[in-house]
């Protein structure tokens, strides 16, 4: 009953390449995140969907593509992969922002470990 | 714009002794304050939020925090460290974007090491 989860857990590829990464959660929250971990444990988000809409858009080079087919899913798609783009890529989700209750919190999935050689 | 910084990017601490991290930040309205502790090779799990209310929270696993308005700050605490709690600990601060959208911005990271 895991609630948010990625796939793969480690990805290895070679520069150039196209990959995907795969995100669901199972807590029937509306809004999806994909935050990006640099090798110095330095934690940005990338993007951020809220029932399927892209809400925020950090500028991120457009080979990162964010797809989210139904709001349990968000899946992020890398391009002509660069040395640089190797790091955690976490994926985290949040119910619907209330004001004034307090459903701010995100919750993060175990993270996956994408390495570009 | 909001940041968050951490002043300690390590701190070794003996088990059984107390644990203090501290946080700042940089908000212009009222903060929504949160922990996470990242073990090795895992994800992020929320250890507590502050959103209002009492100054003082707590969390899992033993872990406090207070939020100090006057000093901008929200400092995590535990008073007897265990060996299990040797990770990497992240303060983060909701920023509202608008209607249907909010992002954590986090500090950098403090690195907690347990000797035995």
């Amino acid at each position: 009953d895991t609630a948010v989860s990625q796939t793969p857990k480690y990805l290895v590829t070679q520069m150039g390449n196209d990959k995907s990464i795969k995100c669901e959660q199972n807590l029937g929250h509306d809004t999806m995140y994909w935050y990006k971990q640099d090798s110095k444990k330095f934690l940005k988000i990338m993007f951020s969907y809220n029932n399927k809409e892209l809400i925020i858009n950090e500028t991120v080079p457009n080979r990162f593509s964010p797809k989210s087919p139904d709001k349990a899913h968000l899946n992020l798609h890398i391009n002509s992969l660069e040395l640089g783009d190797s790091a955690v890529y976490f994926c985290a989700s949040s119910p619907f922002l209330q004001p004034r209750r307090g459903s701010y919190e995100q919750y993060f999935g175990p993270g996956t470990r994408l390495t570009v050689t | 714009a909001q940041s968050v910084t951490q002043p300690d990017i390590h701190i070794t601490v003996s088990e059984g002794a107390s644990l203090e991290l501290r946080c700042n930040y940089s908000y212009g309205a009222t903060p929504y304050l949160f922990w996470y502790v990242q073990s090795p090779g895992q994800g992020l799990q929320l250890l507590l939020k502050y959103f209002s209310g009492d100054t003082l929270v707590q969390g899992i696993k033993g872990f406090e925090a207070e939020f100090k308005r006057s000093q901008s700050s929200f400092n995590l605490r535990k008073p007897s460290v265990h060996w299990s709690d040797a990770a990497e600990y992240f303060c983060a601060v909701v920023t509202l974007i608008k209607a249907a959208g909010n992002k954590l911005t986090f500090g950098g990271g403090t690195r907690v090491l347990v000797k035995p």
